[in-house]
């Protein structure tokens, strides 16, 4: 079975401070892990994968299997990151289905 | 591109009733699509997956004969409530994934359903 837990359900920050929203998955193969978003009003979008290995909008995130963490990192949050964020997990014998964790809130504060 | 669009965006029905919601890919073709439940202030339980031209794979808990899903063309998805009661009152939410491309899931804005 495949878990995506996020430990925190709110996390609110001051603008320019570092943000870390933390991720843990359990599964046994080797999965695909993503981050979404969903700002206010809009619709769940992707914002990363791990397999890109690429920064969004300031955002990083780093697969560590060795403890089973895809935490979501950005150094200098800003007022417009305010939003949900799930953190999802593809096994690889799943097909293209999506476990999503419980999602994060976060608040950037002026 | 890859613009997914659901109707109605909310609709109200009396309980017994059954509802139907629309999921279409615009701009792509979609092999696949999913159907998740949000329950407020809770994460996406996915409900289904719905390939083209076959049989709906439900998830373990989720009634295929409550929820129907018909899957017709590669751009629309239906999932229909039927004999709807005030618990099925939900958020749903559909994804598409673009023909030949497998990791990434477009979602549509999501339907709000209220059954009084």
């Amino acid at each position: 079975a495949q878990r995506v837990t996020q430990p925190e359900k709110l996390l609110s920050v001051f603008k320019g401070a570092p943000v870390e929203l933390k991720c843990n998955y359990s599964y046994s193969g080797s999965p695909e892990l993503f981050w979404y978003v969903q700002y206010s009003r809009q619709r769940l979008q992707l914002l990363l994968r791990h397999i890109s290995r690429e920064s969004i909008k300031g955002f990083t995130a780093d697969l560590n299997k060795g403890e089973t963490s895809f935490h979501l990192k950005k150094p200098f949050a800003q007022e417009e990151d305010s939003a949900m964020y799930y953190c999802a997990l593809r096994g690889n014998n799943a097909g293209n289905m999506l476990t999503f964790g419980g999602g994060t809130r976060l608040m950037v504060k002026p | 591109g890859a613009v997914v669009s659901q109707h109605p965006s909310r609709v109200i029905c009396k309980s017994g009733t059954s509802v139907k919601i629309e999921c279409r890919s615009l701009d792509f073709q979609a092999t696949t699509m999913f159907w998740y439940r949000q329950f407020p202030k809770q994460s996406l339980m996915l409900m289904a997956t719905s390939n083209e031209g076959s049989k709906a794979t439900y998830e373990q808990g989720v009634e295929k004969d409550k929820f129907l899903i018909n899957h017709a063309s590669l751009t629309l998805s239906t999932l229909t409530v039927t004999s709807a009661h005030p618990e099925d009152s939900s958020f749903y939410i559909c994804s598409a994934t673009l023909a030949g491309v497998t990791d990434t899931q477009y979602f549509g804005p999501g339907t709000r359903l209220t059954v009084l």
